[in-house]
């Protein structure tokens, strides 16, 4: 069983470029999800994906945007990077919208100067 | 809203001594709760859950919680500590309001198993 990876593992930007990250899902999971962790912090939802559609969103703007794949693997794109996006950004999934757990990736640390 | 409060930043425990990580929660509705452990640059790690059933739940590594609704705590336990086990601890509850799974995290307590 494959687990989740998450693509680049550091990644340094600079204030107000883009940035697109990626994450394959575990196999057999069709639901994505994406957080934020703030040094010190614990995860903070961002967004998730089930079938290719955004189901469910936290506080975050809107320059905040993903993708999910056929295949279920997915994307976060950042537009207008600021120095507080500063995070590592973690992808989760899961087999379906119920009780299963969260399997994550290991991350990506994006820096933003 | 949903919420999980750890009330310590820290917990220090000699090896071999039993553990406990504290976690409060405030939902509306049916808790569904979760612990994960998250090791230096990398992701977090499920560790069990409590959805319904026995008030004590237990995951991996030897790992037991044990949910109190009277008290709304979910506290993480371990017989017995090994230096292993030392990592940052995430309590966290399930958003069921929803369609869809937003898990909230707590802050997280750092394990600091002394040998």
């Amino acid at each position: 069983e494959t687990g989740v990876t998450q693509s680049p593992t550091h990644l340094i930007k600079t204030r107000g470029q883009q940035v697109t990250l990626r994450c394959s899902s575990q196999s057999g999971h069709n639901t994505v999800s994406w957080y934020q962790q703030a040094l010190g912090q614990g995860p903070q939802f961002i967004f998730q994906y089930y079938r290719e559609e955004e189901n469910g969103r936290g506080n975050f703007p809107p320059r905040f945007s993903g993708l999910q794949f056929p295949n279920y693997s997915s994307e976060l794109n950042v537009n207008a990077l600021e120095l507080d996006d500063s995070a590592l950004y973690l992808c989760a999934s899961s087999s379906d919208r119920g009780f299963s757990p969260l399997h994550f990736g290991n991350g990506t640390r994006l820096t933003v100067t | 809203a949903q919420s999980v409060a750890q009330p310590e930043d820290q917990v220090n425990v000699a090896e071999g001594n039993p553990l406990t990580v504290k976690c409060t929660y405030s939902v509306s509705g049916n808790p569904y709760l979760f612990w994960y452990v998250q090791y230096p640059n990398r992701g977090l790690q499920f560790l069990l859950k409590y959805i319904t059933g026995d008030n004590l739940v237990k995951g991996s590594y030897g790992f037991e919680a044990e949910f109190n609704k009277s008290q709304t705590s979910f506290h993480l336990k371990k017989p017995s500590a090994l230096v292993s086990d030392s990592a940052l601890y995430f309590c966290a509850v399930r958003d069921i309001l929803r369609g869809y799974q937003k898990v909230t995290f707590g802050t997280g307590t750092k394990l600091q198993v002394i040998p």
